[in-house]
C-alpha cells in the first residue's frame, strides 16, 4: 500500500522562487494536514483540510498556500521562498479530523532556500 | 508553560534497561493523547495511544495523569531497534483533533 506519498524529496531553491509540494493519500481520509520540522522544533502545523474544498489555517500559516480539490491530494505551495522556509515538510492524513484519529505521514521532503 | 513540554535527552542505556520518559501539557481541555516515534531523518509513526486508565503495548507501557497534564512513557527490556525519538502529542483542545507535539525525547540503546 501506498499510504501517503510527497514528492520531491529534496528541494534547493533560491529565495523568491515559488514551488508546490505534492502530497497524495490512497487511505480515503477526510483529514489532510502539512507540518514543517525544524532542528529543536516540535513538529507545527501549517495548514490543514477536513475534506475536499475546505482548509483552514494552523500555526505557521504565513507564506503558504494550500487548496483541497480532491480527497486523495493536498498540495503545499511556497510562494515567495525565503530562508526562514528552510526546513524539513511532512504531510499526513487520518480517518477524519476528529479526536483520537492515527495521523499518518509521508516520507517527508527536505526544502533547502538559499 | 509550553503546550506540550518534554525532556530531550539523550537517554543512553544498555540493552535490557527500563527507561521511562515524562511529558507536560498545558491545556487542560486535551482529549487525545499519542505517543509516536520518529527515526532518524524518517517521518513519525504512531507507537500508541495513551488512554486514561493506562494501557500497555508490550514493552511498551503508557500512563495518563489528568490532574498533573502529565503522560508517561515506559520501554521495559530495551533493544537496540528502540533507539529513536519518542514524541509526546496531544489534541489542542476540546473535540478539535488538530495535534500539538513536543520536541521529543532521544533514546540511544547500546550493546
Amino acid at each position: 500500500n501506498a499510504g501517503v506519498t510527497q514528492t520531491p524529496k529534496f528541494q534547493v531553491l533560491k529565495t523568491g522562487q515559488s514551488m508546490t509540494l505534492q502530497c497524495a493519500q490512497d487511505m480515503n481520509h477526510e483529514y489532510m494536514s502539512w507540518y514543517r520540522q525544524d532542528p529543536g522544533m516540535g513538529l507545527r502545523l501549517i495548514h490543514y483540510s477536513v475534506g475536499a474544498g475546505i482548509t483552514d489555517q494552523g500555526e505557521v500559516p504565513n507564506g503558504y498556500n494550500v487548496s483541497r480539490s480532491t480527497t486523495e491530494d493536498f498540495p503545499l505551495r511556497l510562494l515567495s521562498a525565503a530562508p526562514s522556509q528552510t526546513s524539513v515538510y511532512f504531510c499526513a492524513s487520518s480517518y477524519s479530523g476528529g479526536l483520537g484519529n492515527t495521523q499518518y505521514f509521508g516520507p517527508g521532503t527536505r526544502l533547502t532556500v538559499l | 508553560r509550553k503546550e506540550v513540554e518534554q525532556d530531550p535527552g539523550p537517554f543512553n542505556v544498555p540493552e535490557g534497561a527500563t527507561v521511562a520518559f515524562n511529558c507536560t501539557y498545558s491545556n487542560s481541555a486535551s482529549q487525545s493523547f499519542f505517543w509516536y516515534r520518529q527515526d532518524c531523518r524518517k517521518e513519525p509513526k504512531l507507537l500508541m495511544s495513551v488512554y486514561s486508565s493506562g494501557n500497555e503495548d508490550g514493552r511498551f507501557t503508557a500512563q495518563l495523569n489528568r490532574a498533573s497534564q502529565y503522560i508517561s512513557l515506559l520501554i521495559r527490556d530495551s533493544k537496540l531497534s528502540d533507539s529513536a525519538t519518542y514524541l509526546c502529542v496531544v489534541n489542542k483542545g476540546g473535540s478539535q483533533g488538530n495535534l500539538i507535539f513536543g520536541k521529543g525525547t532521544k533514546l540511544s540503546v547500546k550493546p
